[in-house]
């Protein structure tokens, strides 16, 4: 099946405390992206990649990192979490390296809190 | 960058049409024009999406004006399944900037049984 995956689906952390969130497809997509989502503000994009090695600043890139060095995962890092990161994230891939011009395909959100 | 302006609510019958209304004055000539839903706890899924003509998929239908300064995505007959958050998308139009997606905070649609 075609799909989106991250991981892990909650987390739950104490600031300052580095962490991961996982993002795979397995579509063979070469766009791949990073949004967070807070009651008010909607979906934000975090960083977008439209290749392996290729990875690029969205609306809100302050406090994290990605990195892609395969084609089919795109690591969101949060080196030093802060409270305010806390919220929604959705990672999302799409066939075209030009993302705007295709469909993209969202993950199930990984919620995280940062105490 | 170009923006979309949605109403914040909408309701609508069961088994009615619905006429979602999204304006985007500021459009630019080569912006596409994308339609995304966010079931409740669920990641936003692809509706529909445009440039010019009018598209039809086996979701929903997307009329686009003529000036393409606003859209209206159209659900044939709304289900309670179709309850959930409408985002109007524009891509932006500079070479650079293609690949940016800005989502707005959209339209609630409830749908009374």
């Amino acid at each position: 099946e075609a799909q989106v995956t991250q991981n892990p689906r909650y987390l739950i952390t104490v600031t300052g405390k580095k962490l991961t969130v996982t993002c795979s497809q397995n579509m063979n997509h070469e766009y791949m992206s990073w949004y967070r989502q807070d009651p008010g503000l909607g979906l934000r994009q975090i960083y977008y990649s439209m290749n392996v090695e290729v990875t690029d600043k969205g609306d809100v890139p302050e406090g994290y990192k990605v990195s892609r060095k395969e084609k089919r995962n795109f690591p969101l890092i949060l080196e030093s979490p802060s409270p305010n990161q806390t919220s929604l994230y959705f990672c999302a891939s799409s066939s075209y390296p030009q993302g705007g011009r295709d469909t993209q395909y969202f993950g199930p959100g990984t919620r995280l809190t940062v105490l | 960058d170009a923006k979309t302006t949605q109403p914040n609510s909408m309701e609508s019958n069961e088994e009615e049409p619905v006429h979602l209304p999204c304006n985007h004055s500021t459009i630019s000539g080569t912006d596409y024009i994308h339609w995304y839903r966010q079931l409740p706890s669920q990641g936003p899924e692809y509706v529909i999406h445009g440039l010019t003509s009018n598209v039809n998929n086996r979701m929903a239908s997307l009329a686009i004006a003529e000036d393409r300064k606003s859209s209206t995505l159209i659900l044939h007959r709304a289900t309670l399944r179709d309850a959930a958050v409408y985002y109007c998308i524009l891509t932006p139009s500079l070479a650079d900037n293609f690949n940016k997606f800005y989502f707005g905070s959209g339209t609630k649609l409830n749908v009374k049984p």
